[in-house]
């Protein structure tokens, strides 16, 4: 077990709606990733926070957004969702924002079916 | 920009038997490396990491040496159990600025008995 924690851990909707990934992470971090799981692009780094701001970009679609809250959790929103959004999401979390002494870790994952 | 670049398919291989999974990587500066293993159902977990060249990372009997001449981290193990089946990710980290992983596409491995 991590400690980082992630809810739902499925999730199966339509194509046009909208969802939200919930990410906790482990006590006494204070950066937040997301990744993507895909089988045809692999795994994406999306997003980082630190401390409530955001503090990197990947390769985050315009219909994703995310953020992070005072108490440290970060909800990952995807919207209009497309049959391709299908994917095992990941939150990951560490100590700091940089560094490679700041390791990540990670979450079980959040799998979403879009039908 | 990064990229990581794995061996392709999958790696099937009888318990006890030598494993090596290759991992080269395109980065500028001195990135920091690492291999992770994911479980099936589960999260990713680092294996182990080098943060420097000819750094060698080790746990639980697997090993890794950050090469810059080559562009290299393979991992190895000399005698594989059941208990490895996972796929394993090898990723950079930039040197600076960010800590973001860049994965590499991941190889599954199957012990068999």
């Amino acid at each position: 077990d991590s400690g980082v924690t992630q809810t739902p851990k499925h999730l199966i909707t339509a194509t046009g709606q909208r969802v939200t990934l919930r990410c906790s992470p482990r006590s006494g971090d204070l950066s937040v990733y997301w990744y993507q799981q895909s089988l045809d692009q692999g795994l994406q780094f999306l997003i980082q926070y630190y401390n409530g701001e955001e503090r990197a970009k990947g390769n985050i679609l315009e219909r994703f957004s995310a953020q992070q809250f005072p108490d440290l959790h970060s909800e990952l929103n995807l919207s209009s969702l497309e049959l391709g959004d299908s994917a095992l999401y990941f939150c990951a979390s560490s100590v700091g924002p940089t560094g490679s002494y700041n390791e990540q870790f990670f979450g079980p994952g959040t799998r979403l079916t879009v039908l | 920009g990064n990229s990581v670049t794995q061996m392709e398919g999958p790696v099937t291989l009888s318990e006890e038997a030598f494993l090596t999974i290759n991992c080269t990587y395109t980065a500028t500066g001195y990135p920091s490396l690492f291999w992770y293993v994911q479980y099936p159902g589960e999260g990713l977990q680092l294996l182990l990491k080098a943060t420097k060249a000819d750094d060698k990372g080790s746990n639980k009997g697997f090993e890794a040496t950050y090469r810059k001449e080559t562009t290299s981290f393979h991992l190895e193990k000399g005698s594989v159990q059941v208990s490895d089946s996972a796929v394993y990710f090898c990723a950079l980290s930039p040197s600076r600025g960010n800590n973001r992983l860049a994965f590499g596409k991941g190889n599954q491995v199957v012990v068999i008995p």
